[in-house]
């Protein structure tokens, strides 16, 4: 099975940068997402690790440590737009290539002027 | 930009009623999903369908529920019986593959509301 833990909420000023921090326990590793869902939307891919390290795309970064069972999500220069709420989603590959997400509780961003 | 689209966006039933939940995969993908997240709650996963069988349920998804693949474009989910409990915001996705780097991309959602 698979347990994802990330805070519920941060607060964050415009301008400013935030880490939003996510740690598993998995019976299966084959990659973790990050996802940014706006209330009452659907969930947009944000960015991808499967190998330890750092993953920078634009004004995301996202942060992998298998060992530690450990990732993170930077953003820079934070917008108003940026508020939502962030998924942390693993995939399973134990099963018979189902591959399916396993998703955190999201911690909502909101960014204030 | 190709995108997954659902039908209804809000269906509104009665408890014991049969629902159909309609998506529309991106064209080239042939992994698909259902997912269903409750008001305030996390995504949960439902069911994945690849080849035109289910690859993988969850303990969500028992005799109640059901896929199916009726034409080359259309994925559906239906709630034979619908219970309170069933009012989520249903959301189908896709990949193009599960190998490595092929996200899954979801639809805008169906909120399904059982009274």
């Amino acid at each position: 099975g698979q347990n994802i833990d990330q805070p519920t909420e941060m607060t964050a000023t415009e301008g400013a940068i935030v880490q939003i921090n996510c740690t598993y326990q998995t019976s299966g590793f084959n990659g973790l997402f990050w996802y940014q869902q706006h209330a009452g939307e659907a969930p947009t891919f944000l960015s991808y690790n499967v190998l330890d390290g750092l993953e920078e795309k634009g004004r995301f970064s996202s942060f992998l440590s298998r060992s530690k069972g450990y990732s993170y999500l930077l953003l820079k220069e934070l917008q108003m737009k940026d508020s939502a709420s962030y998924l942390c989603a693993v995939r399973d590959a134990s099963g018979a290539g189902s591959y399916q997400l396993t998703f955190g509780k999201g911690t909502k961003l909101s960014v204030i002027p | 930009e190709p995108e997954v689209t659902q039908t209804p966006s809000h269906q509104v039933t009665q408890m014991g009623q049969e629902v159909i939940l309609r998506c529309v995969p991106i064209s080239n993908h042939l992994y698909f999903y259902w997912y269903r997240q409750i008001l305030g709650q996390k995504v949960e996963f439902l069911v994945s369908f690849y080849n035109n069988e289910i690859s993988e349920k969850s303990e969500i998804f028992d005799d109640q529920f059901s896929v199916e693949r009726p034409d080359g474009s259309n994925f559906t989910l239906k709630i034979r019986s619908t219970k309170l409990e069933d009012s989520a915001m249903y959301f189908c996705a896709s990949s193009e593959s599960v190998y490595t780097t092929y996200e899954q991309y979801f639809g805008p959602g169906t909120r399904l509301t059982v009274t």
